[in-house]
């Protein structure tokens, strides 16, 4: 089975930390993607990657940005933490091939509190 | 309007209930339906994925697409306390990002 496994379950910092969410997974796969959850919202696409050193972004990059420079892994990062960054952020990957709509594999997420 | 709407519930079923879970969506390109299950405190994981119209089933679930309304629906028969979790409709057109709706919140009580 495949495996995304998020650094942090917890994560607490403080207004304008830079912060890193790490996320790697075991299974080669091309696609990774960074969301965030919040109640009412649902997932909203922050960023996502098709290769190694390749970033697109979603729907909400704002105040994020992301790294992937190996391809198993995929950082992202808040610049300078605000309160409205405050969520749950999921990781996701998925093969690449055929329709990108196809099976995501997610991490258990990382509940981020920005105080 | 929101491409996607997703009743947030909570739903609150006894166990042996039939569960109905129901998305509508404004954009007739989606092709592609899913449903993702989510536990508390977990990722979302993929349930049922049904290409254009029809029926798809899988043990006790058994998802719906009605293209013409733009209506999907996901069933679930002899609903199990260890049913309760989010769901998660999602969508997408071909090579496209997914398209989630916000949730809808079950409970099987025993």
């Amino acid at each position: 089975d495949v495996k995304v496994t998020q650094s942090s379950r917890y994560l607490v910092k403080r207004t304008g930390e830079k912060v890193f969410l790490e996320c790697v997974q075991d299974m080669d796969h091309e696609n990774m993607f960074w969301y965030r959850q919040d109640p009412g919202l649902g997932l909203r696409l922050i960023y996502f990657s098709y290769d190694v050193k390749m970033k697109e972004k979603g729907d909400i990059p704002e105040g994020y940005s992301v790294s992937r420079e190996k391809k198993e892994r995929f950082s992202l990062i808040l610049e300078s933490a605000s309160t409205n960054q405050t969520s749950m952020y999921l990781c996701a990957s998925h093969w690449g091939g055929g329709a990108t709509n196809e099976k995501l594999f997610f991490g258990s997420g990382t509940q981020l509190s920005v105080l | 309007q929101k491409e996607v709407e997703q009743d947030p519930g909570p739903l609150s079923v006894p166990e042996g209930a039939i569960v109905s879970l129901n998305c509508t969506y404004s954009n007739s390109a989606f092709q592609y339906f899913m449903w993702y299950r989510q536990y508390s405190r977990k990722g979302p994981e993929l349930l049922m994925y049904t290409y254009s119209s029809g029926n798809k089933e899988d043990g006790r679930f058994t998802a719906q697409v009605d293209k013409s309304s733009k209506y999907i629906s996901l069933f679930i028969r002899d609903s199990q306390p260890s049913d309760s979790a989010t769901y998660l409709c999602a969508m997408s057109k071909w090579t496209d990002k997914l398209i989630f709706g916000t949730g809808t919140r079950l409970q099987v009580f025993p």
